[in-house]
């Protein structure tokens, strides 16, 4: 069975320029989830997601951040402008539900110059 | 509010040697589910054990074992005789059934010498 898929791997933008990321959870999967990992940090969560309904994004920078699930399955979390302060990895889990164990993808790396 | 905390920093040890990855939580609610996570070097979470508040039963999976007590609210998880290959960063995180989101710790950064 696929893992959560994650694209792309790495990024490099301008200061100012905007970004995106895609998330392809584990099949079957109705939780999804946004998480920003700082070096030498644990994650934290942006938003979460029950099929497509944002449930939590008390996180999430409104002003710069963005995300949706259109169709309860993929998903794109967006950042416009980028400041410096954005780099980061930024993983997207899964879960069956709220109470399982959440699987990871490989994350995005983002390098904001 | 719930937090978890990772005390060690890094630990370093020689092969073979056991090593004990230490988590204290904190949380108010009475229902909530511990994990540990193993993060190696290529970055990618990787889930080992699920817990909940009411089971404290240790568990023990081949060369790994956790210790649950909520009398110290500790987590604490065990490699016995270790390995190169079990160098990476291990999170312990907290659920609480309400709140229903992951809160990590600062995570251990656990190398393994030959």
């Amino acid at each position: 069975e696929a893992g959560v898929v994650q694209s792309p791997r790495y990024k490099i933008i301008e200061k100012k320029q905007p970004v995106a990321f895609w998330c392809n959870p584990i099949s079957g999967h109705n939780t999804l989830y946004w998480y920003l990992q700082n070096l030498g940090q644990g994650p934290e969560l942006l938003i979460r997601y029950e099929n497509e309904e944002a449930v939590d994004d008390s996180q999430l920078p409104k002003d710069r951040f963005s995300a949706e699930r259109l169709k309860g399955v993929d998903s794109t979390l967006k950042i416009q402008p980028a400041e410096l302060g954005d780099s980061a990895v930024y993983l997207c889990a899964s879960s069956l539900n709220s109470f399982n164990e959440q699987f990871f993808g490989p994350g995005t790396r983002l390098t904001v110059l | 509010a719930q937090k978890v905390t990772q005390a060690q920093t890094e630990i370093s040890v020689v092969e073979k040697e056991d090593v004990t990855l230490d988590c204290v939580y904190e949380t108010r609610d009475t229902t909530y589910y511990l994990f540990w996570y193993k993060q190696p070097p290529s970055g990618e979470l990787v889930f080992l054990i699920r817990r909940n508040s009411f089971d404290e039963q240790n568990e023990i999976s081949g060369r790994y074992s956790w210790n649950f007590q909520k009398s110290t609210s500790s987590f604490n998880f065990t490699i016995t005789a270790s390995q190169v290959v079990d160098s990476a960063v291990y999170f312990c995180a907290l659920s609480e059934k309400g709140a229903q989101k992951l809160v990590f710790g600062q995570g251990t950064r656990l190398t393994i010498n030959p």
